[in-house]
């Protein structure tokens, strides 16, 4: 079974630009949660998609935003991006929601 | 909020010895995850605990769900190289399954 995939793998972008990044998960997983690392925060939760719909969400401003699609690929959008969301944002799919896999994570670099 | 310390935040050890690792939180969990992260990757999920006083295995892993549903442990038996890695715990904010709280990792460095 093929893992989770995301694309880019790495992206660079300037302050008050947008970002989408894509996310595939595992074949059957219906939930996808997205996460962003940081060195000082480590990581930390943004929000969770199960079937078409946001599930879960944490504390992250309205500029961070989500989508899934029938297929179960999801997206997340980032807009008026400032130089603090430089970070490894990382996907993750499961069947109930309890095991994560994750995918391999977009470096995202805001310059 | 929920907070997951982990400790040691970092060690430095000889191949072949044997690691212990744990996880600590201010707030009882009913699921416990072991993941591990390699630089510029994703963490790959090693281990879930789902009932207190559970020990699992995985190959040389082993990690235990604390009787108090408070903490939880992880060791590595026979250290090789490629054990290097960040090894972080992870636990389900409570009530959200799918919403993941992780510690903040230990560090682990293996020497030849």
């Amino acid at each position: 079974k093929a893992g989770v995939t995301q694309t880019p793998r790495y992206l660079i972008k300037t302050r008050g630009q947008q970002v989408t990044l894509s996310c595939s998960p595992i074949s059957g997983h219906r939930s996808v949660s997205w996460y962003q690392q940081t060195p000082g925060q480590g990581l930390q939760f943004l929000f969770e998609y199960f079937s078409e719909t946001q599930r879960n969400k944490g504390n992250f401003p309205g500029r961070f935003s989500g989508r899934q699609f029938s297929n179960s690929r999801s997206e997340m959008n980032v807009s008026t991006l400032e130089l603090g969301d430089s970070a490894l944002y990382l996907c993750a799919s499961s069947l109930s929601g309890h095991e994560q896999y994750f995918g391999p994570g977009t470096r995202l670099t805001v310059t | 909020g929920q907070q997951l310390n982990q400790s040691p935040q970092s060690m430095f050890i000889q191949e072949g010895e044997d690691v212990s690792m744990n996880c600590t939180s201010s707030s009882i969990f009913n699921t416990w995850l072991w993941y591990k992260q390699d630089p510029g990757e994703g963490p790959v999920l090693l281990i879930a605990l789902y009932k207190a006083g559970e020990l699992t295995s995985n190959g040389r892993l082993t990690a235990q769900f604390g009787i108090t549903r408070k903490d939880s442990f992880l060791n590595i038996s026979a250290s090789i190289p490629s054990d290097v890695g960040i090894y972080f715990c992870a636990g389900p904010y409570t009530g959200t399954a799918s919403k993941l709280t992780f510690g903040t990792g230990t560090r682990l460095q293996v020497t030849l």
